[in-house]
């Protein structure tokens, strides 16, 4: 079965630091771009940005360049989404996403798989 | 920075057809996705390709395009169908993803 598991809910308090992550299995994972998606609560998806496991190529949302830096470690089909310095606006639902087709260019694809969420609260 | 428009909410009855839009300078160029989002859930897609249906998506959910806008249309519209709804392109260039601000279809 293909899927993304995301790592555990976290409660953490402004200013700390975070690296949540997203395991793939049941697909070659190095082959598909995985993407990382905000729903903020009781609002909308927002893109944040994408990663192609097999070369590392980065790229981000204007909206969240320089606020969150997304990784991967191919060797343990995991991807990763950082603050380094949290805000209480970073208290969101995240998801990561597999873009639907092997290969190819970012961004004018589906997400055809995600993930189960991973819930951030930040508070003091 | 690009933007795709939905209407905030869509109300219909039991067994009629909903129909929801989302408009974009670049969906003439660009495909368009849509997800449907129940609550405490994970999105799922719907449409892929302006129009494609993935396996398992029930035959009510179908997609069309016509210049800047493109449209969900969920027939025979049932009880179970009342989720947030997203659609998603990508910017004229292929650089960036964009999401629709969503809407919520109420089965009255």
């Amino acid at each position: 079965e293909v899927q993304l598991v995301q790592s555990g809910a976290e409660v953490k308090k402004p200013g700390e630091s975070l690296k949540i992550s997203c395991k793939g299995s049941g697909y070659s994972f190095t082959s598909y771009w995985i993407g990382w998606v905000r729903q903020m609560p009781g609002k909308g998806l927002e893109w944040m940005g994408i990663i192609y496991p097999g070369d590392s190529d980065t790229r981000y949302s204007p909206s969240f360049q320089g606020q969150v830096t997304i990784s991967a470690d191919k060797s343990i089909s995991t991807a990763y989404l950082q603050w380094s310095s949290l805000k209480a606006s970073d208290t969101a639902m995240y998801y990561c996403v597999r873009q639907r087709r092997s290969g190819g260019s970012c961004c004018s694809d589906a997400f055809d798989i995600w993930g189960q969420g991973t819930m951030v609260t930040v508070s003091s | 920075s690009y933007e795709l428009t939905q209407p905030p909410s869509v109300s219909v009855s039991p067994g009629q057809t909903a129909r929801i839009t989302c408009s974009g300078d670049a969906l003439p160029k660009q495909y368009a996705y849509w997800y449907q989002q129940k609550p405490g859930q994970a999105p799922v897609l719907v449409i892929y390709k302006d129009s494609e249906r993935p396996s398992g998506i029930p035959e009510r959910f179908s997609g069309s395009s016509s210049g800047t806008t493109v449209t969900l249309t969920i027939s025979g519209v049932q009880a179970e169908d009342e989720a947030d709804y997203y659609c998603q392109s990508a910017d004229s260039s292929g650089t960036f993803v964009v999401f629709g601000g969503g809407t919520k279809l109420t089965v009255l």
